[in-house]
């Protein structure tokens, strides 16, 4: 069974600037999650989709960040305008009864 | 949500010690689940833990949920190299579609000294 895929695996880039992320899901999960991972800590939801629907975005800063799943397969996250703080792993999970992560994107922003 | 904290921060070890690491919560929690992430990687789902007092075991692992629901504990017994990594607790929201929107606790960072 193929995992999460994820890119691209590392972004730098420098502050102000913009970055896009991909996720592609194990096939058959309805449920994707973005998670937000700073260096030392656990990670953190940031949004999840149900389809190409979101449920919960409670915690995805909307001013720079904005996500999206059109087909209700891939996701796409976007950062625009960067900050130094958004230097993170940003790690795709999908879900059926157990959870999936993706390997991450480590973004540094400079 | 449901917060979890999570001790030690870190812990070194000579193989062949046991390590445990603990969560705690200030209120009920519905389940636990246990996650490891190897250094440059993603966390794996190891276990999860539903019921009151329920003791799981991995080959080496051993997975505890208080008996008030309040607390949990992963226990690995003669650790070896291989179980080098960060040790994630984290609650699921409960029901619905929502099995993987996790809170984790910190993490403990678990060094084996060969």
């Amino acid at each position: 069974e193929a995992g999460v895929a994820q890119s691209p695996r590392y972004k730098i880039i420098e502050k102000r600037q913009s970055v896009a992320f991909w996720c592609n899901p194990i096939s058959g999960h309805a449920t994707l999650y973005w998670y937000q991972q700073i260096l030392g800590q656990g990670p953190k939801l940031l949004i999840q989709f149900q389809n190409n629907g979101v449920v919960d975005d409670s915690q995805l800063p909307k001013d720079r960040f904005s996500a999206e799943r059109l087909k209700g397969v891939d996701s796409t996250l976007k950062i625009q305008p960067a900050k130094l703080e958004d230097s993170a792993v940003y790690l795709c999970a999908s879900s059926s009864g157990r959870t999936y992560f993706g390997p991450g994107t480590r973004l540094t922003v400079t | 949500g449901q917060q979890v904290m999570q001790i030690p921060q870190y812990q070194h070890v000579q193989e062949g010690e046991d390590f445990t690491t603990y969560c705690n919560s200030s209120t009920t929690l519905s389940n636990i689940q246990w996650y490891k992430q190897r250094p440059g990687g993603h966390p794996v789902f190891l276990i999860q833990l539903v019921k009151s007092g329920e003791v799981k075991k991995q080959k080496r692992l051993t997975f505890q949920f208080g008996e008030a629901k309040k607390n949990s504990s992963l226990h690995i017994t003669a650790t070896q190299t291989t179980d080098v990594g960060t040790y994630f607790c984290a609650v699921a929201n409960a029901g619905g579609t929502s099995y993987g929107k996790l809170t984790f606790g910190q993490g403990t960072i678990l060094t084996v000294h060969p």
